[in-house]
């Protein structure tokens, strides 16, 4: 099983500031099979970015996503108080996984 | 709008069976493959099941294979996630989820919010 690794596990950060989150791959994943997905307590999970960095309908472009290999990351430019919330990456090639997930706080 | 619409949840024994179903509207739903995701209480995402437009390619994690089928009826734009031997370690909440295409391989852009499953003596 392609195993994800998330950190940190927790982040946390004022409105404004720049967040970085890694998700690391047991093995290589191909850049086209790595999403991100923001949730939050009470509501469904939403598909933010896809194939390492394209942006799903409707996200706004302070979301950046990068990364190949093994190593993946997701950038929230400047946060807003509506982005604090708990993200995970996916890999979702042959038998889908996702990470722990990193939880992004405000400070 | 798309929607997604969870049912069937509820508290059950270990060893017993449930199924829990997921009603779609908004979209064709046979134009699109399904899954199942699931949420352990304090825990994060675990991807459960998947299923193409026309049941022709299915796949499970390992910890559920053999144990949970997935299903679809697309006459009637309805999802299935049939549940047997049950663990104590499957109570979650239990979503459904689209996938943006018709095949397995593809990211989950819409999310229903979820039936709550517990097994428990």
């Amino acid at each position: 099983e392609l195993v994800l690794t998330q950190s940190p596990g927790t982040l946390s950060l004022s409105p404004g500031e720049r967040a970085t989150l890694s998700c690391r791959a047991s093995q290589s994943v191909s850049a086209s099979y790595l999403a991100w997905y923001q949730h939050k307590p009470g509501q469904a999970p939403r598909l933010l970015i896809y194939g390492t960095s394209s942006r799903a309908s409707g996200i706004p472009d302070r979301f950046s996503g990068s990364g190949s290999g093994t190593d993946f990351t997701l950038t929230i430019s400047r946060l807003e108080p509506e982005d604090f919330a708990v993200y995970y990456c996916q890999q979702y090639g042959s038998s889908p996984t996702f990470g722990q997930g990193t939880k992004v706080e405000i400070k | 709008e798309v929607q997604l619409v969870e049912s069937g949840g509820g508290l059950v024994q270990p060893g017993r069976s449930l199924r829990v179903s997921c009603a779609v509207s908004g979209f064709t739903f046979d134009d699109y493959a399904m899954h199942w995701v699931r949420q352990a209480p304090g825990k994060g995402l675990e991807w459960v099941s998947g299923i193409s437009w026309d049941s022709g390619r299915i796949d499970y994690a390992e910890s559920v294979r053999g144990r949970f089928t997935i299903s679809r009826d697309n006459a009637n734009h309805s999802l299935y996630l049939q549940m047997s031997s049950l663990r104590v370690e499957d109570t979650a909440l239990y979503y459904c989820a689209r996938s943006t295409d018709y095949v397995l391989g593809y990211p989950l852009d819409s999310w229903g919010q979820g039936t709550l499953v517990t097994v428990s003596s």
